[in-house]
């Protein structure tokens, strides 16, 4: 979905490297979240925020850190990459409400960590 | 952990016939949500149900929701090949008051022309 992008697409870093993946919206929600996916695991929940200057943890946010710089932008970081962190990461977007609606996922990044 | 979990795991069928893909959850819930996503791709949001509807269409596609059994059902009708594709439901719990899904391991469907 063209409303919701990642940079980059693809990476292929060394363990003990500093990793920030980036996502930008233009859809006007405020909610965005960062999940990966692991073959068989399906998405788990790194780590989300309802507004810039709310951040939560989620299902596994030990070794991630995370920057809300605007409504619009949220980044994922991997301070010091490590192999089993190999994975597809998404980001993903939704407006608010009482209720958890509809979510807008970007096109993923693959990262490949050696 | 998974709230949702989809059954079966992998799917082949023959174009022309309906598929159906089934979730069961473990709390109750405010919506169920079926996404789609290809290979390598980023999912798409197909259908919500909310928690006090039975039954939604939407196109091809059919979502019941059985809130007393937590489960629901995806069913795609006169399948085609360019349904092939993973398919994840997602709930949106009551409890916590979190406000964020949480997705299970999906169903690979395969749809032979």
């Amino acid at each position: 979905d063209a409303d919701v992008t990642q940079t980059p697409r693809n990476r292929i870093t060394k363990t003990g490297k500093r990793i920030m993946l980036e996502c930008s919206q233009t859809k006007g929600h405020d909610r965005m979240y960062w999940y990966r996916q692991d073959p068989g695991l399906g998405l788990r929940l790194i780590y989300y925020s309802f507004d810039v200057k709310d951040i939560n943890k989620g299902e596994i946010s030990d070794g991630y850190s995370v920057s809300r710089q605007a409504q619009a932008k949220f980044s994922l970081s991997l301070e010091s990459a490590i192999p089993n962190q190999t994975a597809l990461y998404f980001c993903a977007t939704s407006d608010a409400g009482p209720f958890t609606d509809t979510q807008y996922f970007g096109p993923g990044t693959r990262l490949t960590v050696l | 952990s998974q709230q949702g979990e989809e059954d079966p795991q992998a799917l082949s069928i023959q174009e022309g016939e309906n598929a159906t893909m089934n979730c069961s959850y473990k709390t109750s819930i405010n919506n169920l949500q079926w996404y789609r996503q290809n290979s390598g791709r980023g999912l798409v949001h197909l259908i919500l149900i909310r928690s006090n509807e039975r039954e939604k269409h939407s196109g091809r596609l059919r979502v019941t929701l059985d809130t007393s059994k937590k489960s629901s059902s995806l069913l795609i009708t006169a399948s085609r090949a360019a349904d092939t594709a993973s398919y994840f439901c997602a709930t949106d719990p009551t409890q916590g008051g979190s406000e964020k899904l949480v997705f299970g391991k999906g169903t690979k469907l395969t749809v032979n022309p």
